[in-house]
């Protein structure tokens, strides 16, 4: 069974760029959230998405957004990027709400 | 104020060696608690997990112990490998309150384990 696959791998923006990071949960796993990992932060919850809504969100700010589509594939944008929003990027998917996360590799954001 | 930066506490033990690595939860309201390892280049890997309701659960070479009563965890590895040295988090869940649904992470710890 395939795992957590996030693409880009690796991506550098400069700043008042917007990005897309996209994230295919595992097969059958209907949950996907989504993670801010940076080593002055450490791992910091973004939102959650179940069956195309939202479920949950962090203490972001409205820059960061992110959809579910039907496949439960998601996406989640950053717009204006600014220098502090470099860091990794995990997506997580679960069975379902409330359940145990398991996590893709990451896209690694270099904002310049 | 803000942080400029984790110090992560760190943990070194020899090959061999039993491991023990501590976590402390803040929310009362957390009912379920899961051990992540998180390797250089990779996202957490899922270890071992517990529910309020137990103490104790074993898995394979790790046991995870919950102590509600000091809002305390810890992960217990036995015969550490140098294969086990990671950044070791603990995660919290919570049943309601303001965190509800939103799985809260430790800062790590870092495992070094000497051949």
């Amino acid at each position: 069974k395939a795992g957590v696959t996030q693409t880009p791998r690796y991506l550098i923006k400069t700043r008042g760029q917007q990005v897309t990071l996209s994230c295919s949960p595992i097969s059958g796993h209907r949950s996907v959230s989504w993670y801010q990992q940076t080593p002055g932060q450490g791992l910091q919850f973004l939102f959650e998405y179940f069956s195309e809504t939202q479920r949950n969100k962090g203490n972001f700010p409205g820059r960061f957004s992110g959809r579910q589509f039907s496949n439960s594939r998601s996406e989640m944008n950053v717009s204006t990027l600014e220098l502090g929003d470099s860091a990794l990027y995990l997506c997580a998917s679960s069975l379902g709400l409330q359940e145990k996360l398991f996590f893709g590799s990451g896209t690694q954001l270099s904002v310049l | 104020g803000e942080n400029v930066g984790l110090h992560l506490p760190t943990l070194s033990v020899q090959e061999g060696d039993n491991s023990i690595i501590n976590c402390a939860y803040s929310n009362s309201a957390s009912d379920y608690f899961i051990w992540y390892k998180q390797e250089s280049g990779k996202g957490p890997q899922f270890i071992i997990d517990i529910r309020s309701n137990m103490d104790k659960r074993q898995g394979q070479r790790v046991t995870v112990l919950l102590n509600k009563t000091v809002k305390h965890l810890s992960l217990q590895i036995a015969a550490t490998q140098p294969g086990d040295s990671a950044v070791y988090f603990c995660a919290e869940l919570a049943a309601g309150g303001t965190s509800y649904g939103k799985l809260t992470f430790g800062q790590g710890t870092i495992l070094t384990v000497h051949p």
